[in-house]
C-alpha cells in the first residue's frame, strides 16, 4: 500500500523557516516524480513545487520561487521542502503527492494527509 | 499561466441523479487534464487523468470527456459518498501546474 506521511509543520513567525518532510513507503520511490501541493483550509488547491524522479529537475510556483527549495533523498525514500522567508500567506495545509510517472509535472496519483503550516506574528 | 474555471460553483442534486461538472481552460490544454475528488477532512483523490482515463479503482460511474479548452466530468448515478468537492487540474503548460477553484456537489 502506498503511504505518504508528512511532518515538520507548525507555527512560525513571518520571516522564519521550516523544513517539511514526506516519508514514502509501499512503492519504488525513485521511479516517481513528487510534488508539494498546499491548501488553505476551506479553500482550493495550489501547486507549490515539483521534482523529478532523480532530483535533477525542480520547479516552483512563482509565489514561492526563491524562498522554497524542494529536494529528495532516494536512499531514504523521502521528499523535503525547505521553506524560508515565510509569509502569512504561506499558511496552509501542505500535501506531499506522488506523480503518475517519473517526471516532475505529473498528475497526482497518491497524496499524504498533509502537515499544517501556520505563519503568524 | 493557464486559468481553469469550473462551473457551477455549487451543484445540488439527489442520490441517483446524474451530475455534470464543467471545467474551461483559458487556452488549450489538449487532453492534459485531470479531475480530483476531495471529501471533507480528506486529501484529494485522483479520478480521471488525460481527460478521459479513469484512475486505478475508480468506479465506472465516473467519466471524463473533452479536449482543448472544454472538459466535463460526469457521474452517471450519484452515490451518497460522491457528495464532495471536485477539482480539475492541467499539466499541459507548466510551471505552474494549475487547479480550478472547485465545484461543490451537495445533497439536495
Amino acid at each position: 500500500e502506498v503511504q505518504l506521511v508528512e511532518s515538520g509543520g507548525g507555527g512560525v513567525r513571518p520571516g522564519g523557516s521550516l523544513r517539511l518532510s514526506c516519508a514514502a513507503s509501499g512503492f519504488t520511490f525513485d521511479d516517481y516524480g513528487m510534488s508539494w501541493v498546499r491548501q488553505v483550509p476551506g479553500k482550493g488547491l495550489e501547486w507549490v513545487s515539483g521534482i523529478n524522479w532523480k532530483g535533477g529537475a525542480r520547479y516552483y510556483a512563482d509565489s514561492v520561487k526563491g524562498r522554497f527549495t524542494v529536494s529528495r533523498d532516494n536512499a531514504k525514500n523521502s521528499l523535503y521542502l525547505q521553506m524560508n522567508s515565510l509569509r502569512v500567506e504561506d499558511t496552509a495545509l501542505y500535501y506531499c503527492a506522488r506523480g503518475l510517472g517519473a517526471a516532475a509535472g505529473e498528475y497526482f496519483e497518491h497524496w499524504g494527509q498533509g502537515t499544517l503550516v501556520t505563519v503568524s506574528s | 499561466e493557464i486559468v481553469l474555471t469550473q462551473s457551477p460553483a455549487t451543484l445540488s442534486l439527489s442520490p441517483g441523479d446524474r451530475a455534470t461538472l464543467s471545467c474551461r481552460a483559458s487556452q488549450s490544454v489538449s487532453t492534459f487534464l485531470a479531475w480530483y475528488q476531495q471529501r471533507p477532512g480528506q486529501a484529494p483523490r485522483l479520478l480521471i487523468y488525460d481527460a478521459s482515463n479513469r484512475a486505478t479503482d475508480i468506479p465506472a460511474r465516473f467519466s471524463g470527456t473533452g479536449s482543448g479548452t472544454d472538459f466535463t466530468l460526469t457521474i452517471s448515478s450519484l452515490e451518497p459518498e460522491d457528495f464532495a468537492v471536485y477539482y480539475c487540474q492541467q499539466r499541459s503548460s507548466w510551471p505552474p501546474i494549475t487547479f480550478g477553484q472547485g465545484t461543490r456537489l451537495e445533497i439536495k
